[in-house]
């Protein structure tokens, strides 16, 4: 079974600072993959970083970066220089690996509020 | 490129009814999934479908159907429904089953039973 945990139901963050959006993860596979979506109020999700279970290096896209760290099972995101655009709610979801007919079932955690206050 | 859509965006029906939601993959996108997300929570896989074939499916009764079209179109009908049934429904369309690409998520659809 998989499961994500986000055990940090609301942030706030100063306008400019960085802020870490912590994700913790369960899964028996050996292979899986780790993401990042925003979700503004307006509720489309929107695919920030991905991260996959045997890439060595942390993935980066632009002001977002993962810190992956396989043997603590946490995948935690970091934002740099917030802006008041980054409000919004992050969910970290998990991509287990396929199954006979090619599917990767996808499992989200239930997210977290972030408020970048001017 | 066009992103994924999806219609209506918002729906107001009555417990008991029947509904079907509408989504448009993103251009060259064979596979499409759909979500449930109720207020505050994490999005709750329903299931998948590629090359017209449901290939996976989450924790959802069997009023939950879906269909996918020649085009990569798709539809979920939810058929007796529940006031439990009341939340944001995600399409996301992703390049092929099985691969490591991310999914593209359309607006969504409200939906409220009442």
């Amino acid at each position: 079974a998989q499961k994500i945990t986000q055990t940090q139901p609301g942030m706030f963050v100063q306008e400019k600072e960085a802020v870490t959006l912590d994700c913790t993860y369960d899964t028996s596979d050996q292979s899986y993959g780790l993401f990042w979506y925003k979700q503004p109020s307006s509720g489309e999700m929107i695919f920030l970083i991905y991260q996959g279970s045997y890439d060595e290096q942390n993935a980066t896209e632009g002001r977002y970066s993962l810190n992956f760290q396989k043997a603590r099972k946490s995948a935690n995101l970091v934002i740099s220089a917030s802006q008041l655009g980054d409000s919004a709610m992050y969910f970290c979801a998990m991509r287990a690996r396929p199954n006979s007919g090619g599917y990767q079932k996808v499992t989200f955690g239930t997210g977290t509020k972030l408020q970048v206050i001017p | 490129e066009t992103g994924v859509t999806q219609s209506p965006t918002h729906l107001i029906k009555t417990r008991g009814q029947q509904v079907t939601l509408r989504c448009s993959s993103q251009s060259g996108h064979n596979t499409v999934s759909w979500y449930q997300q109720a207020l505050g929570q994490g999005p709750q896989f329903i299931f998948q479908y590629y090359r017209e074939e449901e290939n996976g499916r989450g924790n959802f009764p069997p009023r939950f159907s879906g269909l996918q079209f020649p085009n990569y179109s798709s539809e979920l009908n939810v058929n007796a429904l529940e006031l439990d049934d009341s939340a944001l429904y995600l399409c996301a369309s992703s390049p092929l089953a099985g691969g490591t690409y991310e999914q593209y998520f359309g607006p969504g659809t409200r939906l409220t039973v009442t």
